[in-house]
């Protein structure tokens, strides 16, 4: 069955340091892979997503993510955070189930990681 | 802005009671997911509707319905209101549409209805 796993429920760093966010997936085929940050009380919205070519892929706010097939992670960097970065974050993989007429399409997410920045 | 339109944005009610949130989808977006977001939890899955029809079910509750309407738009549904009902309610659009799937698979949010059941 598909899954997502982020290993790291907190994690807490210093304003000006460098971040890492793990994210691991289980799914057989190529994934469409994706990173969302919820600021508390606020809505979802997409960082970064990957679907095909360049592993190292861009994303708002100086965010960046490599896709590693081999190790099947999307882990999530930014070189320096800044206090605006506290947030949730939420790894996604996008997966197509076949067996419907038309196929049908789910992101399976997830638990998140709630990033705290010190100052 | 996302495109996606969800209200109300907030609604206190109490126990026993029901309600109804509604979403646009962005436009052209055929698909439209419903997602559940209670204190420190992530993100449940509800339901998703394709062009009018249901087409996947997550851990949605016998009391909570949706439907899909012509023009595309969503309701949710929410009857017998507990106090565990209270969260934050999600809808999002996808892009990736179609036998061919068009699209970059994306999910649009829209900023949640906070329902809070007193």
């Amino acid at each position: 069955a598909q899954s997502v796993t982020q290993p790291d429920i907190h994690i807490t760093v210093s304003e000006g340091a460098s971040l890492e966010l793990r994210c691991n997936y289980s799914y057989g085929a190529t994934p469409y892979l994706f990173w969302y940050v919820q600021s508390p009380g606020q809505g979802l919205q997409l960082l970064l997503k990957y679907f095909s070519g360049d592993t190292l892929v861009q994303g708002i706010k100086g965010f960046e993510a490599e896709f590693k097939r081999s190790q099947s992670s999307f882990n999530l960097r930014k070189p320096s955070v800044h206090w605006s970065d506290a947030a949730e974050y939420f790894c996604a993989v996008g997966v197509l189930d076949l067996s419907y007429v038309i196929f049908n399409y789910q992101l399976i997410w997830g638990a998140g990681t709630k990033l705290i920045i010190k100052p | 802005d996302s495109g996606v339109t969800q209200t109300p944005k907030h609604l206190i009610t109490a126990t026993g009671q029901r309600v109804t949130l509604r979403c646009s989808p962005r436009s052209g977006d055929l698909s439209v997911y419903w997602y559940q977001q209670s204190l420190d939890q992530g993100l449940q899955f509800l339901i998703q509707y394709y062009n009018g029809e249901e087409r996947a079910k997550g851990n949605i509750l016998e009391r909570f319905s949706a439907q899909q309407f012509p023009d595309l738009h969503s309701e949710l549904n929410l009857s017998s209101l507990e106090l565990g009902d209270s969260a934050l309610y999600f809808c999002a659009s996808s892009d990736l549409e179609g036998a061919a799937g068009v699209g970059t698979g994306e999910l649009f949010f829209g900023e949640g209805s906070r329902l809070t059941v007193l």
